[in-house]
């Protein structure tokens, strides 16, 4: 089955610099790519999303690339704040595999002001 | 428009009784999914549905089981509750396959 790795598991930024998280995946067939932001005590929220017909999709400070020849995806935040703490999860979906996600392990981003 | 909603937030049961969790789309949205999340594991799915049949099962043992009802409210029962079951349960919604998941507060559940 699909197979998702997520790395930094622990990322520190000063407030205003940039934030990327990588992820990989195994499965060739994986064409769909969320990100979700999950606070404590609350669910995943889904910050963006990117299909693999497309390279990369930016939304005000929030960007994701992908690159299908080497599987793996990023997430890019710029101009940080410190509301932008918080766990940021990647997932994968396969072709054909209804809407099951397979997730990555997650990253801890904390903002310091 | 009101987001998806799951009942109840937090539940203690002890090992050996069963539960049922439930879960209410985002109004519209015809497809729901269930993952387990633990920190051990992460998130991990269990089953999905839509149209009132499930689509999708996850590597979980059949004390798991769910059943999605014709106005697309879900529910999932785990019966024979082992202490590993203690997790958060999280529901998602979809419009239908193939589209955007947008979560749920989740269902925190302790075995005891």
């Amino acid at each position: 089955g699909e197979n998702v790795e997520q790395h930094p598991s622990t990322l520190s930024v000063q407030e205003g610099d940039s934030a990327v998280i990588k992820c990989t995946y195994s499965d060739s067939a994986s064409n769909y790519f969320p990100w979700y932001k999950q606070e404590l005590g609350k669910g995943p929220q889904l910050i963006i999303d990117i299909r693999s017909n497309v390279g990369e999709k930016k939304d005000q400070r929030i960007a994701v690339t992908l690159n299908k020849t080497a599987k793996h995806f990023s997430l890019h935040i710029t101009e940080t704040q410190p509301e932008d703490s918080a766990v940021y999860f990647c997932a994968a979906s396969i072709t054909g595999g209804g809407n099951k996600l397979t997730f990555g392990t997650g990253t801890q981003l904390k903002v310091e002001l | 428009k009101a987001g998806v909603t799951q009942t109840p937030r937090y539940l203690i049961k002890t090992r050996g009784q069963q539960v049922t969790l439930s879960c209410s789309p985002i109004s519209g949205h015809r497809s729901v999914s269930w993952y387990q999340q633990t920190p051990g594991q992460g998130l991990q799915f269990l089953f999905e549905y839509f149209s009132e049949t499930q689509r999708n099962k996850g590597n979980f043992p059949g004390r798991f089981s769910g059943r999605q009802f014709s106005n697309s409210r879900s529910e999932m029962n785990v019966s024979t509750l082992e202490l590993g079951d203690s997790a958060l349960y999280l529901c998602a919604s979809s419009l239908t396959l193939y589209y955007e998941q947008y979560f749920g507060p989740g269902t925190r559940l302790t075995v005891t």
